[in-house]
């Protein structure tokens, strides 16, 4: 079955980091790259950026530089969401999401979401 | 950065056509996916490439795009198409994504 599992929900102060897993099955983990979305409570959807499974190589978005580093064990096959740093703010559901094919292709297989709650 | 908007809400009668724009520079030259979410679940892809469906996705569904619009169109609205729906656009400039605003559309 083809699929995305991620880690569960987090509790976490502020300051402290965190680390969100998106386990892949059912698919060749390195041939589509997988990008990486947040969602605040009752906002919409921001699109972080994205890591090609390949060659590990990670593109951010606008404001997603810096305290946020995607990266992989292909090994088995999943990617990961570190945090740093972590501030009030961060309250989200992290999602990770497939690409549909190429990069540009949009995503058509999506994780069930991480929900990271940060307070004090 | 690019800008993409929504209209934050559509309203349509069950059996009509609800139409829900996406709005940005030139959108009509770039690429456009666009994904349904419903409370509490992660979205759903109902169109690619502007126009095409996923399979499983209903033909009620259909996207286009035109200047600085793209629309999405879904005919027959039942109850079931409730949900807020978002535009994702491709700037092949950045190599980078945005999502719109996002619209939700409610089923009178």
């Amino acid at each position: 079955q083809v699929q995305l599992v991620q880690s569960g929900s987090e509790l976490k102060k502020p300051g402290a980091s965190v680390k969100v897993s998106c386990k892949a099955s059912g698919y060749i983990f390195t041939t589509y790259a997988m990008n990486w979305v947040r969602q605040a409570p009752g906002q919409g959807l921001e699109w972080m950026g994205w890591i090609n499974t390949n060659t590990g190589n990670p593109t951010y978005a606008q404001g997603f530089t810096g305290r946020f580093v995607f990266s992989l064990d292909t090994s088995v096959t999943t990617a990961y969401l570190q945090i740093s740093s972590l501030k009030a703010e961060d309250t989200a559901i992290y999602y990770c999401a497939r690409a549909n094919g190429p990069i540009s292709s949009g995503v058509n297989l999506w994780g069930q979401g991480t929900l990271v709650t940060v307070s004090s | 950065s690019y800008v993409v908007t929504q209209p934050p809400s559509v309203s349509v009668a069950p059996g009509k056509t609800a139409r829900i724009t996406c709005g940005g520079n030139d959108i009509g030259s770039k690429t456009v996916h666009w994904y349904q979410q419903k409370p509490g679940q992660a979205p759903v892809l109902v169109i690619y490439y502007d126009s095409d469906r996923p399979s499983g996705i209903p033909e009620r569904f259909s996207g286009s795009t035109s200047g600085n619009t793209a629309t999405l169109t879904i005919s027959r609205v039942g109850a079931g198409d409730e949900a807020d729906y978002y535009c994702q656009v491709w700037d092949i400039n950045s190599e980078h994504f945005v999502f719109g605003t996002g619209t939700k559309v409610t089923v009178l």
